[in-house]
């Protein structure tokens, strides 16, 4: 069974620019999580989105969008790139969308998008 | 205030023996879960082990336990006869009921290196 992918894996761009990253969950899964990693604020929850609706998000700014399609896979969308937005995007899928902690839901993490901004 | 604490930013231990990392936790919440991952150079989030706040037991996969004091809002990762490749970065999670999905905060993480 193949794991979660993103693409691409690394990539470079310049403050203004507007960059877009691409997360495919493991088959079947629905629901699609994503998290900023910088050695500054460490790991920071984005949002989620669950049949093709986002259904939590972190504090971000506007700038900071995302969707997800009929096949689950989604994307994430960073407007108006600053050099903060640097960091490691890390995507996480799951089965399905948890009502409670009690009931156990493992997130598989793909191996991110390294986003350098100059 | 920081929802998950992890103290110690980084840690030595020789190889095979074993070593606690630790993690504390703030939440008002009755239910939540707490997970462990590992995060090798590769960047790569890997699971290691799950306790829920109304299990009874400590979790245990393989190597791996956590040694869950819910008095005290803490849960140890404990990792027994350290390997090489146990060296990476680990990361101490929480999921509370009250939030929707799967939605987790994570704390600063702790450097693990293993000694030959």
């Amino acid at each position: 069974k193949a794991g979660v992918t993103q693409t691409p894996r690394y990539l470079i761009k310049t403050r203004g620019q507007q960059v877009t990253l691409s997360c495919s969950p493991i088959s079947g899964h629905r629901s699609v999580s994503w998290y900023q990693q910088t050695p500054g604020q460490g790991l920071q929850f984005l949002f989620e989105y669950f049949s093709e609706t986002q259904r939590n998000k972190g504090n971000f700014p506007g700038r900071f969008s995302g969707r997800q399609f009929s096949n689950s896979r989604s994307e994430m969308n960073v407007s108006t790139l600053e050099l903060g937005d640097s960091a490691l995007y890390l995507c996480a899928s799951s089965l399905r969308l948890v009502a409670g902690a009690l009931r156990y839901n493992e997130q598989f993490f793909g191996p991110g998008t390294r986003l350098t901004v100059l | 205030a920081q929802k998950i604490t992890q103290t110690q930013p980084g840690m030595f231990v020789q190889e095979k023996e074993a070593v606690t990392l630790d993690c504390t936790y703030d939440t008002s919440d009755q239910s939540y879960g707490l997970f462990w991952y590992k995060q090798p150079s590769s960047g790569e989030m890997i699971f290691l082990i799950y306790q829920g706040s109304y299990d009874e037991q400590n979790a245990t996969e393989g190597r791996y336990s956590l040694n869950f004091q819910k008095a005290r809002k803490s849960a140890n990762l404990v990792i027994s006869a350290s390997q090489l490749g146990d060296s990476a970065m680990y990361f101490c999670a929480m999921r509370e009921a009250n939030n929707a999905g799967n939605m987790l905060t994570f704390g600063g993480g702790t450097r693990l290196m293993v000694k030959p």
